[in-house]
């Protein structure tokens, strides 16, 4: 089945280490996101990638970046993860042509930082 | 990002009733929103969707009712199952391929 896969589930990082956290999607679309939620919030939208054109919210850090080396695969970087980065971070595509459509979201990896 | 806010935070439903979830929207620009349901631990669950220039669309069990002149959107979920218990969200999109999420409402269907 076409679907988006995040790896890992969870993770595990240190106060100031770096960590990265994987997307890839089987359905060829162009446009790619990065979420984060935390505990009974909503998702906040970090960035999102139309084709390889990078699009960063005004409001996220800059401890935050991004990947996508190919059209499958895009990657969150935490350049210095601290206390308050903790949450789940969602993965979502969309196949932007005429009009709008759905996203998919991917089962999400939860980040602790220790 | 822009504002998308939902009246009730907690919801809690006989099973077999009906459920009406709402959502504020404040761009008034907003041409398309999502109805997500999102259970715990997992990632958001597309349910419906509907574009500015419709005011009702109509799934299985689900309706969406949009009203644009209050931005406003509903969710009716007919004859309210435990499955469905979970958080509900609503998004929209305001430009490009952005979508902002509201906050959020948890249903709790009682069996």
């Amino acid at each position: 089945d076409a679907m988006v896969i995040q790896n890992p589930r969870y993770q595990v990082t240190q106060f100031g280490k770096p960590v990265t956290l994987s997307c890839s999607q089987t359905l060829n679309h162009n446009v790619m996101y990065w979420y984060q939620q935390k505990s009974s919030q909503a998702p906040k939208l970090l960035f999102h990638y139309y084709d390889k054109d990078f699009n960063n919210e005004a409001d996220t850090p800059d401890n935050f970046q991004s990947r996508r080396p190919n059209t499958s695969f895009c990657f969150l970087d935490i350049r210095s993860p601290g206390l308050g980065d903790a949450a789940m971070y969602l993965c979502a595509t969309s196949r932007q042509g005429p009009g709008i459509n759905e996203q998919f979201f991917g089962p999400g990896t939860r980040l602790t930082v220790l | 990002g822009e504002s998308v806010g939902l009246h009730l935070p907690t919801l809690s439903v006989q099973e077999g009733d009906n459920s009406i979830i709402n959502c504020a929207y404040s761009n008034s620009a907003s041409d398309y929103f999502i109805w997500y349901k999102q259970e715990s631990g997992k990632g958001p669950q597309f349910i419906i969707d509907i574009r500015s220039n419709m005011d009702k669309r109509q799934g299985q069990r689900v309706t969406v009712l949009l009203n644009k002149t209050v931005k406003h959107l509903s969710l009716q979920i007919a004859a309210t199952q435990p499955g469905d218990s979970a958080v509900y969200f609503c998004a929209e999109n305001l430009t490009g391929n952005q979508f902002y999420f509201g906050t959020g409402t948890s249903l709790t269907v009682i069996p």
